[in-house]
């Protein structure tokens, strides 16, 4: 196992396109979350999955947003109508489960619109 | 929802000085984690602490639940520990991350 992985590392996009980031978390974690990081800052929460099911999401995450994790493996955050504000670097994490919250992060998927 | 204060913002220290760096939070937590960002921006898992005290090479950190904050000790410190240190704590099932602490190493 190699950890978590995100794709696209980097991605450029115009204002008003969709863009989807994915994350393949470690296998057999059952939590999967979503992180946003814009400079000087830490990394807000956004959304996170257990197993299939979406238990929550930040009221960051406008209707813009949406994220899935069919079949509880691999998710995907899709932001469609980019606005120059979604810039930022999204992370992906995934740990155990309840009681067991050691989170691994990926390398990142870094956004940037013009 | 849980406030998490990490101090202080910025620190420069020349090569082989120690440091503390200090997280505080506003309520009970599940947990904790100290993070180490590199420049390239991967968040790496330093210590998963979430009260005693443990030790990893030049690093150790300490938690006090009780009291509501977590301390991290660098010793000896080298240039590669240069970035940003986050804390993140757990509670009611959320990981919430502090503002982080920039750390440059100077040669």
């Amino acid at each position: 196992d190699t950890g978590v992985s995100q794709d696209p590392r980097h991605k450029i996009t115009k204002r008003g396109q969709n863009v989807t980031f994915r994350c393949d978390p470690i296998s057999e974690h059952n939590r999967l979350y979503w992180y946003r990081q814009t400079l000087g800052q830490g990394p807000e929460f956004l959304t996170y999955f257990q197993n299939e099911a979406q238990l929550e999401k930040s009221r960051l995450l406008s209707d813009r947003f949406s994220a899935e994790r069919p079949k509880g493996s691999f998710s995907t955050l899709e932001i469609q109508r980019t606005e120059q504000g979604d810039s930022a670097m999204y992370l992906c994490a995934s740990s155990e489960g309840p009681g067991a919250n050691v989170l691994t992060f990926g390398a990142g998927s870094r956004l940037t619109v013009l | 929802g849980i406030q998490v204060e990490q101090s202080p913002p910025d620190l420069i220290l020349q090569e082989g000085a120690n440091s503390t760096l200090r997280c505080n939070f506003s309520d009970s937590v599940n947990n904790l984690q100290w993070f180490h960002q590199n420049p390239w921006g991967q968040l790496i898992n330093l210590f998963y602490i979430p009260s005693g005290t443990k030790q990893n090479g030049r690093l150790s950190a300490t938690t006090v639940a009780t009291e509501r904050y977590s301390l991290l000790y660098i010793s000896s410190s080298q240039t590669t520990d240069s970035g940003v240190y986050f804390c993140a704590v757990v509670g009611d099932d959320k990981i919430i991350f502090g503002k982080g602490t920039r750390l440059h190493i100077l040669p």
